[in-house]
């Protein structure tokens, strides 16, 4: 079953709206999760790393004040879209890893298909 | 800079035929090559880690393999339900993972 879950699977809102998509680790703690955006056949681009308890790292171009991150506990990280313009519009899928064990993969949420109007 | 290139973009088989996708990386000081498949409007499930040069990883009708340049995703006599997008990842510092474009497999009956 899914060890990864994410909420909510689509978003459809108004331009200006803002967007929280939450991601938990269900049978495992995760210090790190992941936060990847996904465009139309094409691959996965890191936009941030979450850290608990502390500030979240972001890849090169991204807004950090438009994808707000809080990673408050060892299980739930969310990814708030401020402001949301069309061209953010896009799949956004977050990842998680046990940090309890060595060698473990990330495991991946289902994604959230956001369209803003 | 780290990068990986998976060939071909997209290939369609025969149930029963086999073939392999390939994933070439370059990176500095590899710590894991991941293998996903990713279903369309969901997200990658894992399939293997690879860690040196020579390893192999076999599940069902699936092989991973690992030299010091590329990666090969061996598939053995596909079934429909293997049809998906799979991809490939390099392991960058302590977590991050980047990834390759895919490989859009088709299994046709």
């Amino acid at each position: 079953g899914a060890v990864v879950s994410q909420h909510p699977s689509r978003v459809i809102c108004k331009s200006g709206t803002s967007v929280k998509i939450e991601c938990r680790s269900l049978d495992f703690q995760a210090t790190t999760m992941f936060w990847y955006r996904q465009f139309p056949k094409q691959s996965l681009m890191l936009m941030a790393t979450s850290n608990e308890g502390s500030k979240a790292t972001y890849e090169q171009g991204v807004e950090k004040d438009k994808f707000l991150i809080n990673h408050a506990s060892l299980t739930l990280s969310t990814l708030t879209v401020t402001s949301a313009h069309p061209e953010d519009s896009s799949f956004y899928i977050c990842s998680a890893r046990n940090t309890a064990s060595s060698n473990q993969p990330q495991h991946f949420g289902d994604g959230t298909r956001l369209s803003i109007l | 800079e780290d990068q990986v290139t998976q060939s071909p973009e997209a290939l369609r088989l025969q149930e029963g035929e086999s073939s392999s996708l390939n994933c070439s990386y370059t990176v500095s000081g590899l710590r894991g090559l991941f293998w996903y498949r990713q279903d369309p409007g969901k997200g990658p499930e894992f399939l293997f880690t690879l860690y040196s040069a020579g390893e192999e990883k076999e599940k069902e009708r699936l092989k991973a393999t690992l030299t010091k340049k590329e990666s090969f995703l061996h598939i053995t006599a596909p079934k429909p339900e293997d049809s998906a997008t799979y991809l490939c990842a390099v392991q960058q510092g302590a977590q991050k993972l980047v990834f390759g474009q895919g490989t859009r497999l088709t299994i046709n009956p």
